[in-house]
């Protein structure tokens, strides 16, 4: 089942432009992730952030995790056509082994 | 880094026959592959946990006897689709765990580029 919201569904952007997708979730977590999927393939991972850190960068994404709030980012700086893709939370939960995704957020950045 | 082959890529089939799609870890041994199913402009939703050298765990609404899971090996896991009907068309994805992890709670997952399946 899915324990995650993504907002927006959809985002539209010119190049070079910042884009960021936001994440909800329901219960306590050990971990969080990021990942992205090009239109007919498989998943990409992109980054992990631990219940205990707030904010995690890798090139030029940003990740931040409220779990006050129950939440986490993702900020991609200077999007380039290249970026146009599906981005999916997925967190993992207690004992559980599997990840729950989120709905996703599909990302369009207009050369 | 950790590659995840799965194949075929797609397949199309007639009512009624049975599909098979491989899951393979390449360059690492993966003790638990997870089996998805994704419909069109949708996330992803978890079929079962491929457990090697036992038996999957599905979840709940999966038909067991219709998704046959088996992972034989530390590098290969397969679904099965039985006596397929047009309603099983979609694209499946396996992902898979690396085994060798201090936590497997902070491991990443590694995906196959998934198999788009249509039955006609």
């Amino acid at each position: 089942s899915q324990q995650g919201e993504e907002d927006p569904q959809a985002l539209s952007i010119q190049e070079g432009e910042n884009a960021t997708m936001n994440c909800s979730y329901k219960t306590s977590i050990n971990n969080l992730q990021w990942y992205r999927q090009n239109s007919g393939r498989g998943l990409v991972h992109l980054i992990l952030i631990r219940s205990n850190e707030r904010e995690k960068h890798s090139g030029r994404l940003r990740v931040t995790l409220d779990t006050s709030k129950k939440s986490s980012s993702l900020l991609i700086t200077a999007s380039r056509a290249a970026d146009t893709a599906s981005y999916f939370c997925a967190t993992l939960s207690g004992s559980a082994r599997q990840l729950t995704f989120g709905s996703g957020t599909q990302l369009t950045v207009l050369p | 880094g950790a590659v995840v082959s799965q194949h075929p890529s797609w397949v199309i089939c007639k009512s009624g026959t049975s599909v098979k799609i491989e899951c393979r870890s390449l360059d690492f041994q993966a003790t638990t592959m997870f089996w998805y199913r994704q419909f069109p402009k949708q996330s992803l939703m978890l079929m079962a946990t491929s457990n090697e050298g036992s038996k999957a765990t599905y979840e709940q609404g999966v038909e067991k006897d219709k998704f046959l899971i088996n992972h034989a090996s530390l590098t290969l896991s397969t679904l099965t689709v039985t006596s397929a009907h047009p309603e099983d068309s979609s694209f499946y994805i396996c992902s898979a765990q690396a085994v060798d992890r201090a936590s497997s709670y902070n491991s990443p997952l590694h995906f196959g580029n998934g198999t788009r399946l249509t039955v006609t």
